[in-house]
């Protein structure tokens, strides 16, 4: 079956560290987005990518990074800049015109302590 | 500047009965509205959607109707059932954004709990 496969899905880190979760998609969907929700925030979109070797930056995208190398793959890198990484991430995934929604992944808690 | 809002934290409804989950947008630009359903811990899944060309999309027991003068959209789930307890958002995307990311815009949610 086809889908959104995020890991892991529990998250410890100690402060100061960098984390990456990882997010892999077999939909061979184009663009993929990864979004933090907080409790009483909603859905917020970090970054997202169209195609391979581009991204670009959403509406919270300080203190994190991306990489897009293959069309599969889309791994965010949570750094020491965060100031508050502790939170649930989704990624998404989506192909086709406007008028498509997103697949999200079962999403990863992070927990720095 | 929150562009999609779903002023309604939590909704508490018995079964059986209607739930009425409401939304309303800012950005005229936004053609497409999609609902989601998500459970704890868990990514959201799609529920319905409706484009703004209609006012009404229904799939079994959920119906979304659009006003786009009011810039209101709501979801209607009949009966409700017990199983439908989960937060709802609201999203939204703007096709003649010219940018081609069609990037979905989401609301803070609501949290319906449906009692037996």
């Amino acid at each position: 079956d086809g889908g959104i496969t995020q890991s892991p899905k529990y998250l410890f880190r100690k402060e100061g560290q960098n984390v990456t979760l990882s997010c892999e998609q077999n939909l061979n969907h184009d663009a993929m987005y990864w979004y933090r929700q907080d409790p009483g925030q909603g859905l917020r979109l970090i970054y997202y990518s169209q195609i391979v070797n581009d991204f670009q930056k959403g509406d919270i995208a300080e203190g994190y990074s991306v990489s897009r190398e293959k069309k599969e793959s889309f791994p965010l890198t949570v750094t020491s800049a965060q100031k508050n990484p502790t939170a649930f991430y989704l990624c998404a995934s989506r192909t086709g015109g406007p008028n498509y929604g997103y697949t999200f992944g079962s999403g990863t808690r992070l927990t720095v302590v | 500047d929150q562009q999609v809002k779903q002023n309604s934290p939590s909704l508490s409804v018995q079964e059986g009965r209607i739930s009425i989950l409401n939304c309303d947008y800012t950005n005229s630009m936004f053609d497409y509205f999609l609902w989601y359903k998500k459970y704890p811990a868990e990514g959201p899944t799609f529920l319905i959607s409706i484009s703004s060309i209609k006012d009404k999309n229904e799939d079994g027991r959920f119906t979304v109707f659009l006003n786009k003068s009011a810039k209101h959209l709501s979801l209607h789930i009949v009966p409700s059932q017990p199983g439908d307890s989960a937060v709802y958002f609201c999203a939204a995307s703007a096709s003649r954004s010219g940018g081609s990311n069609y990037k979905l815009t989401f609301g803070k949610g609501t949290l319906l709990t449906v009692n037996p």
